[in-house]
């Protein structure tokens, strides 16, 4: 059974760094582009970041580009989210989800939450 | 990119039919037949309810149904049932890889 497991979350001060990584048990995982999608607090789903199956291409929110790094390590079966220069309002809970076809995301995590506050 | 704007807020009695929509723009759900519903139940992960506007996932409900025209794509739940309670979510591919979610639906079951 396919298992997305999130980590990395948790309280971090403005203008600093957090890396939230995402691991996948039970499918090809290098098969699949693979995104990160937020929901702030009371808030609806934001589209974050995406890498395609091989790695070789990341596209970006307008509201993170700049600042978060999308990567993935295939051998590893995991996903990354490198998150520089946070900000109030990258407060959200983090999931990472799997593409099975252009747009549907048939697996996601149980997400993980960062708060960003002094 | 725009949120696809959703209606706040549904309800239904059980066994009625219920409609949600979710209009974009000739950008995204007017210019490509990818999008997406999912249900969010609260601390719980997204589940795939209909993708490619009309096609359903193995193992979910024929009660639930999409369909598109223009701007704006809709899930329609027909036999609404308690379980069906949570919030629902549309979301397009809107060209040059880039995708956007819609603003979200409460339903309700009185």
């Amino acid at each position: 059974q396919v298992q997305l497991v999130e980590s990395g979350g948790g309280v971090v001060q403005p203008g600093r760094s957090l890396r939230l990584s995402c691991a996948d048990s039970g499918f090809t995982f290098s098969s699949y582009a693979m995104h990160w999608v937020r929901q702030a607090p009371g808030e609806g789903l934001v589209w974050v970041a995406v890498i395609s199956y091989d790695g070789s291409r990341e596209f970006y929110a307008d509201s993170v580009k700049g600042r978060f790094t999308i990567s993935r390590d295939n051998s590893m079966k995991t996903l990354y989210l490198q998150m520089n220069s946070l900000r109030a309002e990258d407060t959200a809970v983090y999931y990472c989800a799997r593409e099975v076809v252009i747009a549907a995301f048939d697996y996601w995590g149980q997400g993980t939450l960062v708060t960003v506050s002094s | 990119q725009s949120a696809l704007t959703q209606p706040a807020s549904v309800s239904g009695s059980p066994g009625q039919s219920i409609t949600i929509s979710c209009t974009g723009s000739s950008s995204d759900v007017g210019d490509h037949n990818y999008v997406s519903w999912y249900q969010h139940h609260p601390n719980k992960a997204p589940k795939l309810m209909i993708y490619d506007v009309t096609k359903r996932p193995s193992g979910v409900s024929n009660r639930f149904s999409g369909s598109k025209s223009g701007n704006t794509a809709s899930l329609t739940i027909s036999g609404l049932q308690a379980e069906d309670e949570a919030d629902y979510y549309c979301s397009s591919y809107a060209g040059s890889s880039n995708y956007v979610f819609g603003t979200g639906t409460k339903v309700t079951v009185l």
